[in-house]
C-alpha cells in the first residue's frame, strides 16, 4: 500500500524560531499533497493544497507567509512554520494523493507531527 | 460545498456490543465518503470508503458502512465492539477528483470492559 511519512514526529521549539516539517510519499509519486492542522480533541482542518512545481493554494484564514509550503518534487512537500508562537502548537498532518490510475485518487495520510512552541 | 456531520462527539459501548457511529453528508455532486480511525498521537488510518460502487461497504477490523442516498447518511457499524476499537473516528467526504476532502468533527468511541 501507499505509505506517507512525516519528519519529525515531534518537535519542541522556542517562540520566534522557524520549524520545517517534511512530508514524503515513499512508494508513489504524489503530484498533490495536502496539509492539515488538528487542534486537541478537534477535527482536521485543511490548511493548504500543495501541487508539485507550483504555488500552494491556501484555505481562507491561513496565513501563507506564516505557513510556507514547498512541493519541489513528486515525493516531498515541506511545511515551514515561520516565527512560531505558542498558538501555533498543534498536530500537523499531511496527506498525499496517489494518482496511479485510481478512479477516486485516494489520499494517504502521514502519521502527523506534534509541534509544541514554548 | 461539501460537508459531513457526525452525530455524537462521544459514544460509549460495552465490549461485545454493537457499535454505531453516525455520519450525514451534504454534497452538491455525487460524493465519495470515507471513514478514518485515529489512535492517540497518530495519523489517520482508512477504515473503508464508498466510491459509487456497492452501497454496503466492508472495511478493516470488522467495520462496515452503508451509503443511503435517500437519508444522506453513511453510518459506521461493527457487530461486536472490542477494547482495541477505542479511538477517534472521522467521517469525510470528497468530490470526484478528491480535490477537497472535508472531515466531520469526529466521534470518540469508548469501549467498556
Amino acid at each position: 500500500g501507499a505509505v506517507v511519512s512525516q519528519h519529525p514526529s515531534r518537535v519542541i521549539c522556542k517562540s520566534g524560531t522557524s520549524v520545517k516539517i517534511e512530508c514524503r510519499s515513499l512508494d508513489f509519486q504524489a503530484t498533490t499533497m495536502f496539509w492539515y492542522r488538528q487542534f486537541p480533541k478537534k477535527s482536521l482542518m485543511l490548511m493548504a493544497t500543495s501541487n508539485e512545481g507550483s504555488k500552494a493554494t491556501y484555505e481562507q484564514g491561513v496565513e501563507k507567509d506564516k505557513f510556507l509550503i514547498n512541493h519541489a518534487s513528486l515525493t516531498l512537500s515541506t511545511l515551514t512554520v515561520t516565527s512560531a508562537h505558542p498558538e501555533d502548537s498543534s498536530f500537523y498532518i499531511c496527506s498525499a494523493r496517489d494518482q496511479r490510475g485510481n478512479s477516486y485518487n485516494e489520499q494517504f495520510f502521514g502519521p502527523g507531527t506534534r509541534l509544541t512552541v514554548l | 460545498a461539501q460537508s459531513v456531520t457526525q452525530l455524537g462527539s462521544h459514544v460509549s459501548v460495552s465490549e461485545g456490543a454493537l457499535v454505531l457511529l453516525r455520519c450525514n453528508y451534504s454534497s452538491s455532486v455525487p460524493p465519495y465518503l470515507f471513514w478514518y480511525v485515529q489512535y492517540p498521537n497518530q495519523g489517520l488510518q482508512l477504515l473503508l470508503k464508498y466510491t459509487s460502487a456497492a452501497t454496503l461497504v466492508k472495511g478493516i477490523n470488522g467495520f462496515e458502512a452503508e451509503f443511503k442516498k435517500s437519508e444522506t447518511s453513511f453510518h459506521l457499524t461493527k457487530p461486536s465492539a472490542h477494547m482495541r476499537d477505542a479511538a477517534e473516528y472521522f467521517c469525510a467526504v470528497s468530490d470526484l477528483g478528491n480535490n477537497d476532502m472535508r472531515f466531520g468533527a469526529g466521534t470518540r468511541l469508548t469501549v467498556k470492559p
